[in-house]
């Protein structure tokens, strides 16, 4: 089955940058949305398409992709950017989503 | 303002049953796709299920194929999703979600609910 790998956890201090991958286990490469989600909270679209930010998502928030590879970068984190991050996208026929386990980010 | 809220959730017996609803608000329901998706406590997200905007097409995770049928009414911008034969393993916070076609050509989930609970326990 279709899957995406994340890295368990990301820390960093605030200020730095964290970058957040997601691996996909087949080609060809899907595009990659990613959501933040917070304790108790529902998740938010953070970048969709590999690249693209929503209205209303900070401009520290960014997004990339390599061959199999897609990375969410958080510029200058802030200790409000302490979330879990999930990596989404579709299998081969495009007709089963998957999510990645899932990225917690720490900032302190 | 567009919206999503589900309902149904609750406490059922393993190889029971339960049917969850999700009312859409704010937005032209038929024009847009839907899923469920669920979250184990203080786990991950799982993808269960998808419905095309007429409600013609329909995919399922493998973990519920087979138990699961997702559904809509469009006259009354409503989404459904009847479980069967209940697992321990089913428990979780059932999310609807609206799908979101991109420029691109890929799929996203642009708006959540808030979710309905579901337990499955003897």
């Amino acid at each position: 089955s279709y899957e995406l790998t994340q890295p368990p956890s990301v820390s960093v201090s605030p200020g730095q940058t964290a970058r957040i991958t997601c691996s996909q286990d087949a080609l060809p490469k899907k595009y990659v949305t990613w959501y933040q989600q917070r304790s108790g909270q529902a998740p938010v679209l953070v970048i969709y398409d590999d690249i693209k930010r929503p209205s209303g998502i900070p401009e520290r928030f960014s997004g990339s992709s390599s061959g199999t590879m897609a990375t969410l970068t958080v510029s200058g984190a802030q200790v409000d950017d302490e979330a879990d991050y999930y990596c989404y996208s579709t299998d081969s026929s495009g007709n089963h989503r998957v999510f990645g386990a899932g990225t917690k980010l720490t900032v302190l | 303002e567009a919206q999503l809220l589900e309902s149904g959730g609750g406490l059922v017996q393993p190889g029971g049953s339960l049917r969850l609803s999700c009312a859409a608000s704010g937005y032209t329901f038929i024009r847009y796709a839907m899923s469920w998706v669920r979250q184990t406590p203080g786990k991950g997200l799982e993808w269960v299920s998808g419905i095309s905007g007429p409600g013609s097409t329909t995919y399922y995770a493998d973990s519920v194929k087979g138990r699961f049928t997702i559904s809509r009414d469009n006259s009354k911008n409503t989404l459904f999703l009847q479980m069967n034969s209940l697992r321990a393993e089913d428990t979780a916070l059932y999310y609807c979600a609206r799908d979101e076609p991109s420029a691109a050509g890929s799929w996203y989930i642009g708006l959540w609910g808030r979710g309905t609970p579901v337990t499955v326990s003897s």
